[in-house]
């Protein structure tokens, strides 16, 4: 079990430029979700995936963020036309998809947009 | 809707005394209840859970809660706090019905002085 992995770990952008983060989930985890961390705040879901299906997308998901996750294996996260609002921590985490199962995370991908 | 509510930014505490970090949750059905810890630029690592059963859930590191529907509580505490428990806790909630989406409170920073 290498747990989730993700990357890039850092990644800094001009605004207005596009940037994609991919997450590896554990191998056996049919769920994958994704989280945002801003400074001093707890994380706030994003959106998550059963298998390939994307299944439900927070309101913060603007239209300027998509995410994928093909063959139900990886997923990508990608944010377009970057804004300095967009700054802060992307965690990734996975789970088997069993009730009340536990979400295992990835050291994230800490984004700053100068 | 649900919501975790940490009432306290910081918790300080002498290695050796006995730590606890409190946690009270709010969601419309029945609860999962979770911690995480994290370390600075680090994802989040998984501590105890409950989903049913008894109150008290031991976990990872020594550390365990109790879980109190009638206060809707679920405080995480340890009997002897160690320099190395400084960090970031976060409390999380669930609810069972809809059972994808973590809800965190802001965190409080734990700081065990030797």
């Amino acid at each position: 079990d290498t747990g989730v992995s993700q990357d890039p770990r850092h990644k800094i952008t001009k605004r207005g430029q596009n940037v994609t983060f991919r997450c590896d989930p554990i191998s056996e985890h049919n769920r994958l979700y994704w989280y945002r961390q801003t400074l001093g705040q707890g994380p706030e879901f994003l959106t998550y995936f059963q298998n390939e299906a994307q299944l439900e997308k927070s309101r913060l998901l603007s239209d300027r963020f998509s995410a994928e996750r093909p063959k139900g294996s990886f997923s990508t996260l990608e944010i377009q036309r970057t804004e300095q609002g967009d700054s802060a921590m992307y965690l990734c985490a996975s789970s088997l998809g069993t009730g009340g199962d536990t979400q295992y995370f990835g050291p994230g991908t800490r984004l700053t947009v100068l | 809707a649900q919501s975790v509510a940490q009432p306290e930014d910081q918790v300080n505490v002498a290695e050796g005394n006995p730590l606890t970090v409190k946690c009270t949750y709010s969601v419309s059905g029945n609860p999962y209840l979770f911690w995480y810890v994290q370390y600075p630029n680090r994802g989040l690592q998984f501590l105890l859970k409950y989903i049913t059963g008894d109150n008290l859930v031991k976990g990872s590191y020594g550390f365990e809660a109790e879980f109190n529907k009638s206060q809707t509580s679920f405080h995480l505490k340890k009997p002897s706090a160690l320099v190395s428990d400084s960090a970031l806790y976060f409390c999380a909630v669930r609810d069972m019905a809809n059972d994808y989406k973590l809800s965190f409170g802001a965190g409080t920073t734990v700081t065990v002085r030797a």
